[in-house]
């Protein structure tokens, strides 16, 4: 099993320019999850999927999108990205149950200039 | 809402020394609580996790007692190794009703262990 995998690794976008993070995890998982991670702020949840067909927004929604395609992949869309969105952004799955275990992707590490 | 404080860092320390690393949370009911460990370039791995008071969770001779009267859940180990040098999160789960319940992680704490 490859896990959570994720696409790219490495991104470099001027203002303005859109783009999409991809993520696909093999473990059958019912809920996905998008974070971003910044210096001395922990991990911040983006949006989250609990079953194929249903997104919520988390903490730091804005300027964001998801899509949950079916139940292996969740994708994170930047529309319009901003250098606020500088960031290292990690997707999770977790099966029901198992107090929430979340097993997480490699990261994408995102530059807006 | 819930949060989670932790430690700040960064913490260096020799090889084989005792770590402990603070972690208290504020939390609605009674949550799951986990360590999460980031090795450099990587991304989080489960490092324990801990589902009730008094509970404790224990993995790669790391340990974790959840502590309801003190609302806290350090972790600590015996003897560090260089090859635990890394990031290390604490995060809580609520148990309200649904399928995907949410994380909050505190800020994280860079360990160095020098040999």
């Amino acid at each position: 099993n490859a896990g959570v995998t994720q696409t790219p690794k490495f991104q470099v976008l001027k203002t303005g320019q859109s783009m999409t993070l991809q993520c696909a995890q093999d473990m059958n998982h019912n809920s996905m999850y998008w974070y971003r991670q910044d210096p001395g702020m922990g991990l911040r949840l983006i949006y989250y999927s609990a079953s194929e067909g249903t997104t919520d927004k988390g903490e730091v929604p804005n300027g964001y999108n998801v899509s949950r395609l079916n139940k292996r992949e969740f994708s994170l869309r930047l529309e319009s990205a901003a250098p606020s969105q500088t960031s290292v952004y990690f997707c999770a799955s977790s099966p029901v149950g198992r107090g929430n275990e979340q097993f997480f992707g490699p990261g994408t590490r995102l530059t807006v200039l | 809402g819930n949060s989670v404080t932790q430690m700040e860092g960064p913490v260096t320390l020799s090889e084989e020394a005792f770590l402990t690393i603070n972690c208290t949370y504020t939390a609605t009911g009674y949550p799951s609580l986990f360590w999460y460990v980031q090795y450099p370039g990587e991304g989080l791995q489960l490092l324990l996790k801990a589902t009730k008071a008094d509970d404790k969770g224990s993995n790669k001779g790391f340990e974790a007692t959840y502590r309801k009267e003190t609302t806290s859940f350090h972790l600590e180990k015996g003897s560090v190794q260089v090859s635990d040098s890394a990031v290390y999160f604490c995060a809580l789960s609520d148990k309200s009703e649904g399928s995907a319940r949410q994380l909050t992680f505190g800020s994280g704490t860079q360990l160095t262990v020098l040999p």
